[in-house]
């Protein structure tokens, strides 16, 4: 059963320290895409990529954010420095441009 | 760009009840439509997708959504809910040009009641 994995789930932090999130697609997606999930916000893409290349960051602060996949295997969320507005749940999800989309469970963060 | 719209943050329902999600879209494109549900500190688990072709389209877990073009409606029905169906339920479209990306709604917090 393939399934998008994150790491780590939680993930508490104080202000300005830097933050990497890690997910791994399911193998044969060719689109990865980065999502944040706010109480106020809701769900709001934040970047996205296809085979490993960049596509759309708009929704991500550019200043603090940068989104990378270094392999096929692997795409990155990072922060740097983080605020505690950055508190929320990143989901990061694969598929293709399309269909659907297969998330992950999360990576909960806590910035302090 | 486009937007969704979930008319109702929640609905409570007695278990075995039918129960109809409502959801409505705007775009200026054609656009494929989708429904997640997200159970409690889970990811989204996609439910039903409408891409094209019957407009009634069936589901997981026994979840139907009626694609209805003139009223850009997509709302997602079930006829006898059970308490584990109690959930977070997200619409969402893609549009079929253009920026790629999944655009959701509000959610709609199901909350079935023995």
């Amino acid at each position: 059963d393939a399934r998008v994995t994150q790491t780590p789930r939680h993930k508490v932090t104080e202000m300005g320290q830097e933050v990497t999130m890690r997910c791994q697609p399911i193998l044969g997606h060719n689109t990865v895409f980065w999502y944040r999930q706010t109480m106020m916000q809701g769900l709001e893409l934040l970047a996205y990529f296809r085979n490993r290349a960049p596509l759309d960051d708009s929704g991500m602060p550019k200043d603090r954010f940068s989104a990378e996949m270094p392999d096929a295997t692997l795409a990155t969320l990072k922060i740097q420095p983080s605020e505690p507005r950055d508190s929320a749940v990143y989901f990061c999800a694969s598929g293709f441009l399309k269909g659907e989309q297969y998330f992950g469970p999360g990576t909960r963060l806590t910035v302090t | 760009a486009q937007s969704v719209t979930q008319l109702d943050s929640q609905v409570p329902v007695f278990e075995e009840a039918p129960v109809e999600l409502r959801c409505n879209y705007s775009s200026s494109v054609s656009v494929y439509l989708f429904w997640y549900v997200q159970y409690p500190n889970q990811g989204l688990q996609l439910l039903l997708k409408y891409l094209s072709g019957s407009t009634l389209v069936k589901g997981i877990n026994g979840f139907e959504a009626e694609f209805n073009k003139s009223q850009t409606s997509f709302h997602l029905r079930k006829p006898s809910v059970h308490i584990s169906d109690t959930a977070e339920y997200f619409c969402a479209v893609i549009p079929d040009t253009g920026r790629r990306a999944l655009t959701f709604g509000s959610g709609t917090r199901l909350q079935v009641q023995p």
